[in-house]
């Protein structure tokens, strides 16, 4: 099945800082998800960004979605050691497929 | 109740086994998933099924057998398996009728060793 990618794939920052991972996709994007996973444990959602909104914010979250470059982005500010774990995005695509992205690993080193 | 559970947590068997995986979920969802998930990567799914019925099958191995008894219970009975089937197993619902497009809760995953 298709995937869509993220980058970086591994992301290390200090606390404090601000953590950014992009995702893209080839297909194009319908309401696509972030999803946060700490290591060996269930994927827990974060965020929903509709396919005809740009930004979106929940908490230290913020989203972006450039539809015509089928792209979006996800933005931890001020992470905490707590923010250490895998994020990926989930697109249901133009067919009702769900697309995962590849993931970002991010480590917050306190 | 917002928890999908999944029993067992962890589970080791040998390749002639046979067993299952459980899930259980008291939100009213009517989607309910499973994926397969090696170390690093993304889900892989596995099955859909909605209002009870097999909707979605990504050409799983016969060794996987899924079975939906109520709007509640999901299993995934396991035979004959490959040590290369070794792998966290997600379970995960979502309102039906969302087109796929609703948020996804997870169970925390029945992690499988085959010998």
């Amino acid at each position: 099945s298709q995937q869509g990618e993220e980058d970086p794939q591994a992301l290390s920052i200090q606390e404090g800082e601000n953590a950014t991972m992009n995702c893209s996709y080839k297909t194009s994007i319908n309401n696509l998800q972030w999803y946060r996973q700490n290591s060996g444990r269930g994927l827990v959602h974060l965020i929903l960004i509709r396919s005809n909104e740009r930004e979106k914010h929940s908490g230290r979250l913020r989203v972006t979605l450039d539809t015509s470059k089928k792209s979006s982005s996800l933005l931890i500010t001020a992470s905490r050691a707590a923010d250490t774990a895998s994020y990926f995005c989930e697109n249901a695509g133009n067919n009702r497929k769900l697309i995962w992205g590849l993931g970002t690993s991010l480590a917050v080193n306190p | 109740d917002t928890e999908v559970t999944q029993t067992p947590k962890h589970l080791v068997m040998g390749m002639t086994n046979k067993k299952s995986l459980k899930c259980e979920q008291h939100m009213g969802h009517r989607a309910m998933y499973w994926y397969k998930q090696k170390a690093k990567k993304p889900p892989e799914l596995m099955f859909v099924y909605s209002y009870e019925k097999l909707s979605i099958n990504e050409s799983v191995p016969s060794r996987f057998s899924p079975e939906c008894p109520n709007s509640s219970l999901l299993n995934l009975h396991l035979h004959a398996l490959q040590p290369e089937d070794s792998a966290l197993y997600l379970c995960a619902s979502r309102p039906a009728g969302t087109s796929n497009t609703g948020e996804l809760f997870f169970g925390e995953g029945s992690r499988l060793t085959v010998l």
